[in-house]
């Protein structure tokens, strides 16, 4: 079974400060996203990587960068954190030619 | 642009009876991959069933089926016999083949609520 674990499971954040929100996926998948969930707004690719070391901007990259460290390991940063950044943040894992994309639980951040 | 729309914000229904859930979508690819998720009360997304573009039979995974119009860009929902445990939010998404990756596009989901 295909596993993607988040941490962490919920954050509170300043305004302005850093926050690092980390994804692990156990699946050897080459491809890792992150995806943003708001209310009426379905979720947004934020990043995504196609392997250790690349990262790719997706729909709505601003106020945020990713890392890809491994193959494992993906993570988000946002540098400066603002309140509009409140959201639930979701990871996800897949090769291209799966049937579907594998999600991790979710982090919500709030940002104060 | 890609674009899904799920106009039902939410819909209730009494258990063991038929609901459909409708998503329009918009691509200018010739090829694409629709999908529903399921996003439960502790929301864990749960991938439900999937309908390939160039596929004329409707998609069904157990009490999951697909109507598939493509002429009308229409997906919709159908869960036969529904649950308590089927209450849920439903997102339907779509994936064009050109992107070469992931890059799904959700819609803003609908919320089922299936009463005993």
């Amino acid at each position: 079974e295909a596993a993607v674990t988040q941490s962490p499971r919920n954050k509170v954040a300043v305004t302005g400060g850093k926050v690092t929100l980390s994804c692990n996926q156990t699946n050897n998948h080459n491809n890792m996203y992150w995806y943003r969930q708001d209310t009426g707004h379905g979720l947004r690719l934020i990043h995504y990587s196609y392997g250790a070391g690349s990262t790719e901007k997706g729909d709505i990259p601003d106020g945020y960068k990713a890392s890809r460290p491994s193959q494992e390991n993906f993570s988000l940063i946002l540098e400066l954190a603002t309140p509009s950044q409140t959201s639930v943040y979701f990871c996800a894992s897949g090769e291209i030619s799966a049937e579907t994309l594998y999600f991790g639980s979710g982090t919500r951040l709030t940002v104060l | 642009a890609q674009k899904v729309t799920q106009t039902q914000t939410s819909i209730s229904v009494m258990e063991k009876t038929t609901v459909t859930m409708d998503c329009v979508y918009e691509t200018q690819d010739s090829s694409y991959f629709l999908f529903w998720y399921k996003q439960t009360a502790s929301g864990e997304i749960v991938f439900l069933i999937r309908q390939d573009s160039y596929k004329k039979e409707n998609a069904t995974v157990g009490h999951y089926s697909l109507n598939f119009q493509k002429p009308k860009s229409s997906i919709g929902l159908i869960i036969t016999a529904t649950q308590i445990e089927d209450s849920a939010v439903y997102f339907c998404a779509m994936r064009e083949a050109s992107s070469g990756s992931w890059q799904l596009i959700f819609g803003s989901g609908t919320q089922l609520t299936v009463m005993p």
